[in-house]
């Protein structure tokens, strides 16, 4: 079936460290692969998404590559704030008849000044 | 500014009470969607809605109900059926289903048994 595995947090960071967050999927035919990222307390925002092999999507820094062949899309950032503490969710649409996301279980960082 | 709204932030449920989770949205999207979230897991879908007047079960659909009367709303209700009730929910819209469309998420209920 479709699946998503992330690393297991949490990450404990200092400030202006590097960071990987290891994302992996299982899915059918090619989905689209997103990363989504929740502050306490509040719903998701979408951070980035790549919807094809070798896609890069990015934004407030961060970054993500749509491997083919390593069924990964890793989140990377080379210089965490403390502003970036949150749970980050990786996940997969593989174009299903429900229309839903598969998400992993989520990755809690948190980045210390 | 579009975007999704959910209410209330919290909601408290009675044993053997129906409670009801309001989800709006003003971004004209056909697509709205209801999950659920457990401390450290990650989201499950209850409902599905594609167009207005129609919606499907999701993977955790018993003891939920929608409805979809109007394109803008799709609210949940939280029967007394649903004997584990105690979650946060999450409410998304996308402008249709399928796997180049991105999903836009509300701000969550957070739902309490007394």
């Amino acid at each position: 079936g479709n699946s998503v595995t992330q690393m297991e947090g949490p990450v404990t960071l200092s400030e202006e460290a590097f960071l990987t967050i290891n994302c992996t999927y299982t899915a059918t035919g090619y989905p689209s692969l997103f990363w989504y990222v929740q502050y306490p307390g509040e719903g998701l925002q979408l951070l980035l998404k790549a919807t094809k092999a070798d896609d890069k999507g990015s934004n407030k820094g961060f970054e993500a590559t749509y491997r083919k062949e390593t069924t990964s899309f890793h989140l990377e950032k080379g210089s965490v704030q403390v502003s970036d503490s949150a749970v980050y969710f990786c996940a997969l649409d593989y174009g299903g008849s429900q229309g839903n996301l598969i998400f992993g279980k989520g990755t809690k960082l948190s980045v210390k000044p | 500014d579009g975007g999704i709204t959910q209410s209330p932030k919290y909601l408290f449920r009675k044993e053997g009470q129906n409670v009801t989770l309001s989800c709006e949205q003003n971004l004209n999207h056909d697509a709205m969607y209801w999950y659920r979230q457990d401390p450290g897991q990650g989201l499950r879908l209850i409902y599905y809605s594609q167009i207005v007047n129609d919606f499907q079960k999701g993977d955790i659909a018993e003891g939920y109900s929608v409805s979809r009367e109007k394109k803008e709303s799709f609210p949940l209700t939280v029967t007394s059926a649903q004997k584990n009730p105690t979650a946060f929910y999450l409410c998304a819209s996308s402008r249709a289903t399928g796997r180049q469309e991105t999903q836009y998420f509300g701000p969550g209920t957070r739902l309490l048994v007394l």
